[in-house]
C-alpha cells in the first residue's frame, strides 16, 4: 500500500463548479500535512497547510480526518486558472520526511 | 528577488557520462533536498543536506552524488552508474528539517534526458 493515496483524476468541471479531492495517508504517525500545487511542467508550489480543525484560504477549504487518515481539499467557483494537478503531502513523525502523493489532476473548462 | 535556482533547465547525458546539476538558495534556509520526479509517480527523495558539510541518503540515492560545501549550495551528481537517469530534477529548500519550519520551496526544475 502507498504511504499517500491519491484519485489521479482527471476530474473535469466547468467554471464556477465546487470540487473536492481526498487523500488517504497510511502512516498513523503522520504529524503534518500540506497541499501543493504542480502546473504542467512546472514545480510544486505550496497551496496551503492543512490544520486539525480544518483551514479555509479564500476559495480553498482544507480539512483532516486523523481517525480516518485522510486529507481533502474543497475548491470553490473553480477557476480556469485552477486547471493542475494537487499534490498532497505528508510528514511523518520521527523520520521529518515529507511524502507526495502521486497528484490529482484538475481541469477545469469554460 | 529571493528563490531557489536551479540550473540547467535542460540538460542532456551521454552514455557513461557524469553530469552534475546546480541548485542554489539565497533565502538562507539551513535545509536542502534534491527530488526526483518520474510521469505518474510522485517526488522521490533523492538525498537531503541538513547543514554545510552533512547530508544523508533519501529513498533512492543510489548513482548519485551530493556536496554541501556551502550554505547556499547543493549540486546533484547524476553518475554513469545511474541507469535510468532520465527524469525532472527538482531542488528544494526549507528553514529547518524539523517542526513547522519544515514547509519546502522548489526551485524550477531540471529535466535531463539522456542522448
Amino acid at each position: 500500500r502507498k504511504e499517500v493515496e491519491q484519485d489521479p483524476g482527471p476530474f473535469n468541471v466547468p467554471e464556477g463548479a465546487t470540487v473536492a479531492f481526498n487523500c488517504t495517508y497510511s502512516n498513523s504517525a503522520s504529524q503534518s500535512f500540506f497541499w501543493y500545487r504542480q502546473d504542467c511542467r512546472k514545480e510544486p508550489k505550496l497551496l496551503m497547510s492543512v490544520y486539525s480543525s480544518g483551514n479555509e484560504d479564500g476559495r480553498f477549504t482544507a480539512q483532516l480526518n486523523r481517525a480516518s487518515q485522510y486529507i481533502s481539499l474543497l475548491i470553490r467557483d473553480s477557476k480556469l486558472s485552477d486547471s493542475a494537478t494537487y499534490l498532497c503531502v505528508v510528514r511523518v513523525t520521527g523520520f521529518q520526511k515529507l511524502v507526495f502523493g502521486t497528484g490529482t489532476r484538475l481541469l477545469v473548462s469554460p | 528577488d529571493g528563490g531557489i535556482t536551479q540550473s540547467p533547465k535542460y540538460l542532456f547525458r551521454k552514455e557513461g557520462q557524469n553530469v552534475t546539476l546546480s541548485c542554489e538558495q539565497n533565502l538562507n534556509h539551513d535545509a536542502m533536498y534534491w527530488y526526483r520526479q518520474d510521469p505518474g509517480q510522485g517526488l522521490r527523495l533523492i538525498y537531503y543536506s541538513q547543514i554545510v558539510n552533512d547530508f544523508q541518503k533519501g529513498d533512492i540515492a543510489e548513482g548519485y552524488s551530493v556536496s554541501r560545501e556551502k550554505k547556499e549550495s547543493f549540486p546533484l551528481t547524476v553518475t554513469s552508474a545511474q541507469k535510468n537517469p532520465t527524469a525532472f530534477y527538482l531542488c528544494a529548500s526549507s528553514i529547518s528539517r524539523t517542526g513547522a519550519k519544515n514547509i519546502q520551496y522548489f526551485g524550477a526544475g531540471t529535466r535531463l534526458s539522456v542522448l
